[in-house]
């Protein structure tokens, strides 16, 4: 089954960190750009990060650059956002999504998703 | 950045009505335009790529329409699983950014 599964969400305090993970599996995913999309409780969507294919390219939201750094694992089929300084703002549901086109052509627009992993920042 | 501009933000419509949501960038985006749709507690789900094109699995009462800075996506003959939020999304430059959202509700 084509599926993505985010985990390592949790309570953490202002200025924390935490490693974020998603696992892929059913599709060639070093063939796939993929992205980190976030969701405030009761807010709307905002993209966090991307990177590329080969992990050689990576983007960031205003809002997050210089604390928190994607990479990918292609061997493991995981791609992970690690996040340090974290910040009340940060809580979020975080989700993994899927470039829809593969390499080396991306569009960045996301036709799988995960589930989400719920990051609560407080103390 | 690019500011996408939802609007309404919400809209209360009957079964088989037929709606439309538009959404503007505040500078031109080409095609470079998708939409989505959630629902509570759910992942958001790809609907239309690159303006108006569907997704595989979306049925063809979701159309979308645009060029530039103006797009639109209609939704024709509303079904009770079509009540949701809908988001555009501009993929044109980084950093890729969303529209704040139209809530479908029942009327």
């Amino acid at each position: 089954e084509v599926q993505l599964l985010e985990s390592g969400g949790g309570l953490v305090q202002p200025g924390g960190s935490l490693r974020l993970s998603c696992a892929a599996s059913g599709f060639t995913f070093s063939s796939y750009a993929m992205s980190w999309v976030r969701q405030a409780p009761g807010k709307g969507l905002e993209w966090v990060s991307a990177i590329s294919g080969s992990g050689g390219s990576t983007y960031y939201a205003d809002s997050v650059k210089g604390r928190f750094t994607i990479s990918r694992d292609n061997s493991k089929n995981t791609l992970y956002l690690q996040m340090n300084s974290l910040r009340p703002e940060d809580t979020a549901v975080y989700y993994c999504a899927r470039d829809g086109t593969t390499v080396p052509t991306s569009f960045w627009y996301f036709n799988l998703w995960g589930r989400g992993t719920l990051v609560t920042v407080s103390s | 950045d690019i500011q996408m501009t939802q609007s309404p933000s919400s809209l209360s419509a009957s079964v088989g009505d037929s709606v439309t949501i538009t959404c503007q960038a505040s500078q031109g985006i080409t095609n470079y335009l998708n939409w989505y749709q959630q629902k509570p507690g759910k992942a958001p789900k790809l609907l239309i790529y690159d303006v108006s094109n569907l997704e595989t699995g979306v049925p063809s009462k979701f159309s979308g329409s645009g060029f530039g800075t103006d797009f639109t996506l209609t939704i024709g003959s509303l079904q009770p699983e079509d009540f949701a939020t809908y988001y555009c999304q501009q993929a044109n430059s980084f950093p890729l950014t969303f529209g704040g959202g139209t809530k479908v509700e029942i009327k």
